[in-house]
This record gives C-alpha cells, sequence and structure tokens, in this order.
C-alpha cells in the first residue's frame, strides 16, 4: 500500500536560516509524483511544490526545493533564509496512480509544524 | 484564481443531526476531494468525484455520503452527526489532468 511517513511531528528554526523537513513515501507504482502543502494557521492548504518520479532534477520554487533521493525513496522539502511567516504545517504528499491520472487523489503525511524564531 | 469555497467556516450541530457541508469551485475542474483533517493523523481521503453524478469511496467513507449533481458543487452528507465525526473537513478540486489540488478553507465540525 501506498504510504507518507513525516518524522518531525514538530521543528523549530532561527529566522534566516535554512530548515529540511523530512518525507519518506512508500509506492511500488514507477509513477508517481510528490508534493508539499503549507498550511498557516488560517487553515488554507498553499501548495509548495511538486516532483514527478521522472523528473532528472530536484525541484525548485523560489525559497523552496525539494531534495528527491528516488533510491531513498525520499523527499525532504528545503526552505532557506527562513522567515516569520513560514511558521505554519507543512503536509507531504503524494499522487497515487500514473502519470496524468483520472482522478489525481493524493495521500498526505501527519504533517511537520514549523515554528520560526526571531 | 481559482477559488474553493466552502459555506462555513465553524459549525456546530448535535449527535444524530443530519449535516450537510457544501463545495463550490469556480474553474470547471472535474475532480473535486473531501478530506478530513485530525491532529497526528494527517489528512484523510473520504471521497472524491471525477465527474458529475460519479462518487468514488476514499479511505474513510464510514458514515459519510456525498453528491455531486452540478460539476462545480460537491457535498458531503453525514447522515447522522457522532462525535468521533468532529473534524476539520477540507475540500479541493483539480482539473482532469493537472497534478496540483485547490484546496477551500475548511469547515471546522463539532458535533455536541
Amino acid at each position: 500500500a501506498q504510504k507518507i511517513t513525516q518524522t518531525q511531528p514538530g521543528m523549530f528554526v532561527q529566522e534566516k536560516e535554512a530548515v529540511t523537513l523530512d518525507c519518506t513515501y512508500d509506492t511500488s507504482d514507477p509513477s508517481y509524483g510528490l508534493f508539499w502543502y503549507k498550511q498557516p494557521s488560517s487553515g488554507e492548504m498553499i501548495f509548495l511544490i511538486y516532483q514527478g518520479s521522472y523528473d532528472q532534477q530536484n525541484a525548485t520554487e523560489g525559497r523552496y526545493s525539494l531534495n528527491f533521493q528516488k533510491a531513498r525513496k525520499s523527499a525532504n522539502l528545503v526552505i532557506s533564509a527562513s522567515q516569520l511567516g513560514d511558521s505554519a504545517m507543512y503536509f507531504c504528499a503524494m499522487r497515487e496512480g500514473g502519470y496524468g491520472g483520472a482522478t489525481n487523489k493524493l495521500i498526505f503525511g501527519t504533517g511537520t509544524l514549523l515554528a520560526v524564531q526571531p | 484564481d481559482v477559488k474553493v469555497t466552502q459555506s462555513s467556516r465553524y459549525l456546530v450541530k448535535r449527535t444524530g443531526e443530519k449535516v450537510f457541508l457544501e463545495c463550490v469551485q469556480d474553474m470547471d475542474h472535474e475532480n473535486m476531494f473531501w478530506y478530513r483533517q485530525d491532529p497526528g493523523l494527517g489528512l484523510r481521503l473520504i471521497y472524491f468525484s471525477y465527474d458529475v453524478k460519479m462518487k468514488e469511496k476514499g479511505d474513510i467513507p464510514e458514515g459519510y455520503s456525498v453528491s455531486r449533481e452540478k460539476k462545480e458543487r460537491f457535498s458531503l452528507i453525514l447522515e447522522s452527526a457522532s462525535t468521533n465525526q468532529t473534524s476539520m473537513y477540507l475540500c479541493a478540486s483539480s482539473p482532469h489532468r493537472n497534478e496540483k489540488l485547490f484546496f477551500g478553507s475548511g469547515t471546522q465540525l463539532s458535533v455536541l
């Protein structure tokens, strides 16, 4: 069965430092997609970054990068130069099924609560 | 921008009541989803729909049903609310072949 594991329930980071949020996954499907979402206290889920299983390079979006290690089945999120507004819950997720699948159903990890300290 | 709107931000109901959670999206997306979010459990999929009048069970469908009579609207129904259904409910939508889900702001449901 497909599964996403986030082993860090919570983390602290100093403002302006980099932080890595861990995510490991398990799937037998050779084609899959990995996502990171941010959920601030307002509750809305905000898409951050996406990595496809066949992508050759690690995904980057501004201060966010995804450290994709396929052999280890890990997809860690790296946030550079942390800001106070980065304080939020972060979820790793995986899309079941092949590329462009009709349903785009996502399974989620349990989340990591990040607190950025001034 | 895509907008996914959930009708209520907070909702308080009594056990045994029939509860409707409404979700509307304005981008003509084929796929719509209902998740519930609980501390320590992350988001779990209740039901999803990939077309009008179509529905599929997710991982935790027990105690819930859904309705999708129009493409833009996906309703989650609690036939007889119970205290263990107290949770944050998140609706999401996505285009047919797009990878990203767009989420609403969530409904915090308390069943007393």
